[in-house]
């Protein structure tokens, strides 16, 4: 079985200062994983993928994120906080080689930032 | 259309009747997928579809509630007699079949289900 761990439920930063929201996940197969954003009232947007090429996937938004298989690991980070950046953060995991497998979702990371 | 268009945006419903909550996928999109949030929760997968397969249910938290796909475009969930419980967001997501390999799952914004 597969699943997302989100290390922190709510991470609060200053403008312009680096974020970091943690997400540990466990799968039997190669995994596919993903970070999607929620703004407030608003459905939820794609920001990065990895699905087994380069490690370090970068995103929209100066969002990145790096695989460390190691580690378990798929940690999302952007140098610079902006203030649009706050939302609602979800780490994702799905098996890479087994078609539509539904998507299974963290519980979530809120950010804050604070000006 | 251009994205998946949920509806209603917002329902209100007293304890113990039945809702029809709607999801337009987006036109050619072979993959649907149903997933309720709960306050502070993050997204529980309810149901799948995939083309003309028999949909995967295994997500259905009890036999109140069920989801229909018609034509392979349009879907509807049904929860019968709801519960204060089933209050929270229902989201529906579509993508056109190739899977986790192309992240290309797309979400509508959700239908707020308030149960009194």
């Amino acid at each position: 079985a597969q699943s997302v761990t989100q290390l922190d439920s709510h991470v609060s930063v200053s403008e312009g200062t680096p974020v970091l929201l943690r997400c540990n996940y466990s799968s039997s197969y190669s995994p596919s994983l993903f970070w999607y954003v929620q703004h407030p009232n608003k459905g939820l947007q794609l920001l990065l993928k990895y699905t087994s090429a380069a490690t370090l996937v970068k995103g929209i938004n100066g969002f990145e994120a790096e695989f460390k298989k190691s580690e378990t690991s798929f940690h999302l980070t952007k140098p610079s906080a902006h203030m649009s950046d706050a939302a609602e953060y979800f780490c994702v995991v799905s098996d890479l080689y087994s078609g539509n497998t539904p998507l299974v979702f963290g519980k979530g990371t809120r950010l804050s930032v604070i000006a | 259309g251009a994205g998946v268009s949920q509806s209603p945006s917002n329902k209100v419903t007293e304890k113990g009747k039945d809702v029809e909550l709607r999801c337009d996928p987006i036109s050619g999109h072979t993959a649907l997928y149903w997933y309720r949030q709960s306050l502070g929760q993050g997204l529980e997968f309810l149901i799948y579809f995939q083309g003309n397969s028999a949909p995967d249910k295994s997500g259905l938290p009890s036999d109140r509630f069920s989801a229909e796909r018609t034509g392979g475009s349009v879907s509807t969930l049904t929860i019968q007699r709801t519960q204060q419980e089933d209050s929270a967001v229902y989201l529906c997501a579509s993508s056109p079949g190739q899977g986790s390999q192309s992240g290309g799952y797309t979400f509508g914004s959700g239908t707020r289900l308030t149960v009194v």
